[in-house]
C-alpha cells in the first residue's frame, strides 16, 4: 500500500513569512497527526485529527499554527508567522484507528528559517 | 524520557552480534509501548509494538520485553546488520486515544 504522502520536502522561508505543509494519510486510516521534530530529539505532536475534527491540540502554538483536514482525508498545517525556533521537520502520520494503533508516517517536510 | 538535544546515546556494535537498545518510560498509566527506527532524512518507521498486558514480544530479528515494574522497555536485534544503522526511537502512549510520547532515541552504529 502506498505510504503516507508529504509536500513539500524542503522549503526555506525567512522568520515572519507563511508557510503550508499538506500531509496524504494511507488510505482508509481515520487518524491523522502533525509532529514537530527539532533536530537530535524525538517527534512531538501538535495536533491530532479523528476523521475531519480535531481530538488533541493541546500542544498546538495556536496563536501562529493551524492546521485542518477538510474531507477527512488530506491535511494542511500553516504556520504564520514562522519564527526562528519553529526550524524543524514537520512529520505527518496516519492510524487506522484512535487507540493502540501503529502510526505510520511520512517523509516530513524540512522548515529552515532565515 | 527527556531529550538529550543532539547528544543522543550511541550504540556501537560488530556486524552479526546481537543489539540491545534501552528505554525507561514514564508514566505507569500508559498501556501501548512502540519502537520506531529512523534513519537520516526519513521519517520513523514502524518496528514493533506490544501492549502492557504482555511482557515481551517477538518480530523478524526483532524482541520487545516490558518491565512494567521499573517501567522499561528494550528492543533486542538478533544479527545485526550494516542496514540496522539509525537513530531508535521508543514511543509510549499514556492514554486512551493513541496520543504518542516520544523519547529521546539511541544510535545504532553497526561496524562492518
Amino acid at each position: 500500500e502506498a505510504g503516507v504522502a508529504q509536500s513539500p520536502r524542503y522549503k526555506i522561508i525567512e522568520k515572519r513569512q507563511s508557510v503550508a505543509f499538506w500531509c496524504n494519510p494511507i488510505s482508509g486510516h481515520a487518524t491523522l497527526y502533525w509532529y514537530q521534530q527539532i533536530l537530535g530529539q524525538g517527534p512531538k505532536l501538535l495536533i491530532q485529527f479523528q476523521n475531519n475534527g480535531v481530538v488533541d491540540d493541546s500542544q498546538l502554538p495556536k496563536d501562529r499554527f493551524s492546521a485542518e483536514r477538510l474531507k477527512g482525508v488530506d491535511s494542511t498545517l500553516k504556520i504564520q508567522p514562522a519564527k526562528l525556533e519553529d526550524s524543524a521537520v514537520y512529520l505527518c502520520a496516519s492510524a487506522l484507528g484512535v487507540s493502540n494503533q501503529p502510526q505510520h508516517f511520512g517523509d516530513g517536510t524540512r522548515l529552515s528559517i532565515l | 524520557g527527556e531529550s538529550v538535544g543532539l547528544h543522543l546515546p550511541t550504540l556501537s556494535v560488530q556486524e552479526g552480534d546481537n543489539s540491545i537498545i534501552n528505554c525507561a518510560y514514564s508514566n505507569s498509566a500508559s498501556d501501548y509501548f512502540i519502537w520506531y527506527k529512523q534513519e537520516s532524512g526519513k521519517g520513523p518507521q514502524f518496528i514493533i509494538d506490544i501492549r502492557s498486558n504482555m511482557d515481551k514480544r517477538q518480530g523478524q530479528r526483532v524482541t520487545v520485553l516490558l518491565n512494567k515494574t521499573v517501567k522499561h522497555l528494550s528492543l533486542q536485534i538478533a544479527a545485526t546488520q550494516p542496514g540496522d544503522s539509525a537513530v531508535y526511537f521508543c514511543a509510549e502512549s499514556p492514554e486512551y486515544g493513541n496520543k504518542l510520547v516520544f523519547g529521546a532515541g539511541t544510535i545504532l552504529r553497526v561496524k562492518s
